[in-house]
């Protein structure tokens, strides 16, 4: 059981290159997230989506947008990356909302720098 | 406005000291509270729930709403503790949102 896979791991952008993050889970789970993760600002909310077809912006949603096409898989994408970007981000679900229901499940992470 | 406070940046003990990291939060509700945890090289996992009333790894945390606070206990801490702590907050929104503190960087020492 795979849980939550973001592909890929790590890379390098150019300011102004384009870029998708790819966020995979096998756990039949409506909820998604991406957060970002930044040094002294914990985990911030770029976007997210409640069900297949469906997305809603976050806490941070500029210059970022996301996809959710099937059930499993929520794409982030990067139009211009600007430097501002680096950060670490993570893709989350979640089985639904309220008691139980709630607990996040992480990917590995994806570290991007933009130079 | 929803908010989650960790005052500490960096928490630094000897194993077998007793460990409390902090966390407040504001919201108007009944918000859900949890801890999540980073070892280092893994992913982010649920460590504890406040609805949950349980100890994970000898850690607990009880929500004190009079004082809006939900503080991460363990009586003796051990090297393996090591790692970040992200206190995080669910309102009641039907959407999942966590909202997460600054994260504390726990540091046990030998």
């Amino acid at each position: 059981n795979a849980g939550v896979t973001q592909t890929p791991k790590f890379r390098v952008l150019k300011t102004g290159q384009s870029m998708t993050l790819l966020c995979a889970q096998d756990m039949n789970h409506e909820y998604m997230y991406w957060y970002r993760q930044d040094p002294g600002m914990g985990l911030r909310l770029i976007h997210y989506s409640v069900g297949e077809g469906t997305t809603a912006k976050g806490e941070v949603p500029d210059g970022y947008n996301v996809s959710r096409l099937k059930k499993q898989n929520f794409l982030l994408g990067l139009e211009s990356a600007a430097p501002s970007q680096t950060s670490v981000y993570f893709c989350a679900s979640s089985q639904g909302t309220g008691g139980w229901w709630t607990e996040a499940f992480f990917g590995q992470g994806t570290r991007l720098t933009v130079v | 406005a929803q908010r989650v406070t960790q005052p500490e940046k960096l928490l630094s003990v000897f194993k077998g000291a007793p460990v409390e990291l902090k966390c407040n939060y504001s919201y108007s509700g009944s918000p859900e509270l949890f801890w999540y945890v980073q070892y280092s090289r893994q992913r982010l996992q649920l460590l504890l729930r406040h609805i949950s009333r349980e100890s994970i790894k000898g850690f607990t945390a009880d929500l004190n709403k009079g004082e809006t606070s939900f503080h991460l206990k363990k009586p003796f801490a051990q090297e393996e503790d090591s790692a970040m702590y992200y206190c995080a907050l669910s309102g009641h929104s039907n959407t999942g949102k966590l909202i997460f503190g600054q994260g504390t960087t726990l540091q046990v020492k030998p």
